[in-house]
């Protein structure tokens, strides 16, 4: 079974402008989450969809925004880039999402650097 | 506010010995814990998980403990192996968490010593 994939896998912009990240999950898995790591931070929990609809979300800002397809494909939006935005971006994808005992498969990640 | 806590930045083993990585977390509502291996420029790859239903879940080289009283967990690798050099990431969740919301602590840099 091919795994989660992302696109593109890196990505340089200005402050001020917007990006569109790619998650494609594993075959069959339902659940999308995103994460942002960062040196500071770590591994930080953007948002889940499951069936199309927005489940879950961090504590970030409305800057940062998702959706995902019917083919539970899912796509992540920032936009107003700030500098504090660069970062690792992960997907991961889990078969059902919900309760914790549903383990997350991450890709490979997004490498966003914001000039 | 950082929910899972990892406090050893960095660990260095000689490859054939036991590695312990630690891990603390702070809410008990948390139920479902798990250990990522992470490499630099990948996401992290899942390696073991453990319900707050047991203390002990083993996978081969790897065995996590868990010590619900004390908010503890841990990762034992048996033996080390140059392989297993890599930046350890727990994470945590449950009700109340928020669903399908993993909590991660900041890493643990595993170096193994041939």
């Amino acid at each position: 079974k091919a795994g989660v994939t992302q696109t593109p896998r890196y990505l340089i912009k200005t402050r001020g402008q917007q990006v569109t990240l790619s998650c494609s999950p594993i075959s069959g898995h339902r659940s999308v989450s995103w994460y942002q790591q960062t040196p500071g931070q770590g591994l930080q929990f953007l948002f889940e969809y499951f069936s199309e609809t927005q489940r879950n979300k961090g504590n970030f800002p409305g800057r940062f925004s998702g959706r995902q397809f019917s083919n539970s494909r899912s796509e992540m939006n920032v936009s107003t880039l700030e500098l504090g935005d660069s970062a690792l971006y992960l997907c991961a994808s889990s078969p059902r999402g919900g309760r914790g005992t549903d383990t997350q498969y991450f890709g490979p990640g997004t490498r966003l650097t914001v000039l | 506010d950082q929910q899972v806590k990892q406090n050893s930045p960095s660990l260095s083993v000689q490859e054939g010995r036991i590695s312990i990585l630690n891990c603390d977390y702070t809410n008990s509502m948390f139920d479902y814990f798990l250990w990522y291996k992470k490499y630099p420029a990948e996401g992290p790859t899942f390696l073991i998980s453990i319900s707050s239903i047991k203390d002990k879940n083993e996978d081969g080289r790897f065995t996590v403990f868990l010590n619900k009283s004390a908010k503890h967990l841990s990762l034992h690798i048996v033996p080390s192996q140059p392989g297993d050099s890599a930046v350890y990431f727990c994470a945590a969740s449950g009700d109340g968490a928020g669903a399908n919301n993993l909590f991660f602590g900041t890493g643990t840099r595993l170096t193994v010593i041939p």
